[in-house]
């Protein structure tokens, strides 16, 4: 059964440093989205992408995130310098269509800040 | 705004039997997407069953249920039979006509041999 793969599974970094935490959506899903999870807390919601767009960003996602869709296959989230609140789980997710269509999750990146 | 609310932080079965998580939620949009994910202690996010706001029947996958009430605003989730590998967290969504899904704060469920 097809599914999200992301890589790395789990990332250090100095506080400051640019990290990129890979994805590959299912292969003929057309949105894709990330997330992230504090340690015991809940699931946010940062930011979904179509046809090479952002569509949606919460207000989590500001100047320091980027994304990306570099090939026919990869999705990248870009942090461009770390802080420690951004220790977390990230969960990239994809779905065939948007609206209300099931989004199905990756296992996972996570990003320790130190 | 959409806002999703899990009230139980933690809830106990025995094994074998079954077992309701509240979910209630809110929004103005009249379309929109009912989930429930489960998170075992290793981390992933497991898709387990979706209800549309226009459904008539509530869902029903294996030994999971959507109880939907849509007059109440609750998509309460029922397992049935419950095993030991059911012991995880559960987090209930809504995925209204934008592309934000929001989640609730989730419930710990512990299945007690």
């Amino acid at each position: 059964e097809p599914e999200v793969t992301q890589t790395p599974s789990h990332q250090v970094t100095q506080m400051g440093q640019e990290v990129i935490l890979r994805c590959v959506p299912i292969s003929n899903h057309l949105y894709f989205y990330w997330y992230r999870q504090i340690l015991g807390q809940k699931v946010e919601f940062l930011v979904s992408f179509y046809n090479n767009e952002i569509s949606e960003k919460s207000e989590i996602f500001d100047d320091q995130f980027s994304v990306e869709r570099p090939d026919g296959s990869n999705f990248t989230l870009k942090i461009r310098s770390t802080k420690l609140e951004d220790s977390a789980m990230y969960f990239c997710a994809s779905s065939e269509l948007a609206g209300t269509d099931t989004q199905y999750f990756g296992p996972g990146t996570r990003l320790t800040v130190l | 705004a959409q806002k999703i609310t899990q009230t139980q932080p933690g809830m106990f079965v025995q094994e074998k039997e079954a077992v309701t998580l509240d979910c209630t939620y809110d929004t103005s949009d009249p379309s929109y997407g009912l989930f429930w994910y489960k998170q075992p202690s290793s981390g992933e996010m497991i898709f387990l069953i979706y209800q549309g706001s226009y459904d008539q029947q509530n869902a029903t996958e294996g030994r999971y249920s959507l109880n939907f009430q849509k007059a109440r605003k609750s998509a309460n989730l029922v397992i049935s039979a419950s095993q030991l590998g059911d012991s995880a967290m559960y987090f209930c969504a809504m995925r209204a006509s934008n592309n934000d899904m929001r989640f609730g704060a989730g419930t710990r469920l512990t299945v007690k041999p």
